[in-house]
């Protein structure tokens, strides 16, 4: 079977860094993937990890461990409206996704 | 580009009638998913295609959903009989896959918000 965990609720305050977690149980792995989803809106992409390590893309950085099938979401410099759903997502084999269950960021002025 | 289309946005309908979703993919895009978001169950993926043949419908419901591609442009979703559990929102998103899974991202849709009173 497949499973994807995250935290359910995470609240931060504007300029701080906030760090979301994925584990996952799946059979067969290509890769993690983030998105963002806006309240009324639909997923956006935000990165992709195949190999162990960090990617950086500005304010957002991703990490994977695939040893510990692990791995987390980095939003620095916290704004307001970085105020979303956010889910981790893996590539598996047969190449679909399999998305996990969100984690909703609110962020305090 | 225009994105991914999907019509209508929002559909209301009435228990038992059929509803078609429509999508337009991103051209030159070789994969289609359908998903299905509701707050109790989340994001599921109901059925994908690879260059327009389904792969896997493992997440379709039950018999009622059924889902084409008859070309690379364009995809279908219908429910039929329609039941009130069937209200969520749909999206279809579209991807290039690499054969190498070297890089991997959905582009989503809008969604349809669909309700079945």
């Amino acid at each position: 079977g497949q499973s994807l965990e995250q935290p359910s609720e995470v609240t931060a305050v504007e300029g701080a860094i906030v760090q979301i977690n994925c584990t996952y149980q799946t059979s067969g792995f290509y890769g993690l993937s983030w998105y963002q989803q806006h309240d009324g809106g639909a997923p956006t992409f935000l990165s992709y990890n195949a190999l162990d390590g960090l990617e950086e893309t500005g304010r957002f950085s991703s990490f994977l461990s695939r040893s510990d099938s692990y791995g987390y979401l980095l939003l620095q410099e916290l704004q307001m409206k970085d105020s979303a759903s956010y889910f981790c997502a893996v590539l598996v084999y047969g190449q679909n996704f399999v998305f996990g269950p969100g984690t909703r960021l609110s962020v305090l002025p | 580009d225009a994105g991914v289309i999907q019509s209508p946005r929002h559909e209301v309908t009435e228990m038992g009638q059929e509803v078609t979703l429509r999508c337009k993919p991103i051209s030159g895009h070789n994969s289609l998913f359908w998903y299905r978001q509701t707050m109790m169950r989340g994001l599921e993926l109901l059925i994908y295609f690879n260059n327009n043949v389904p792969i896997d419908d493992s997440g379709m419901p039950e018999d009622r959903f059924s889902a084409k591609m008859p070309n690379a442009s364009f995809s279908t979703l219908k429910i039929q009989p329609s039941e009130p559990r069937d209200s969520a929102v749909y999206f279809c998103a579209s991807s290039k896959l690499e054969g190498d899974n070297s890089y991997n991202e959905q582009f989503f849709g809008p969604g349809t918000r669909l309700t079945v009173l």
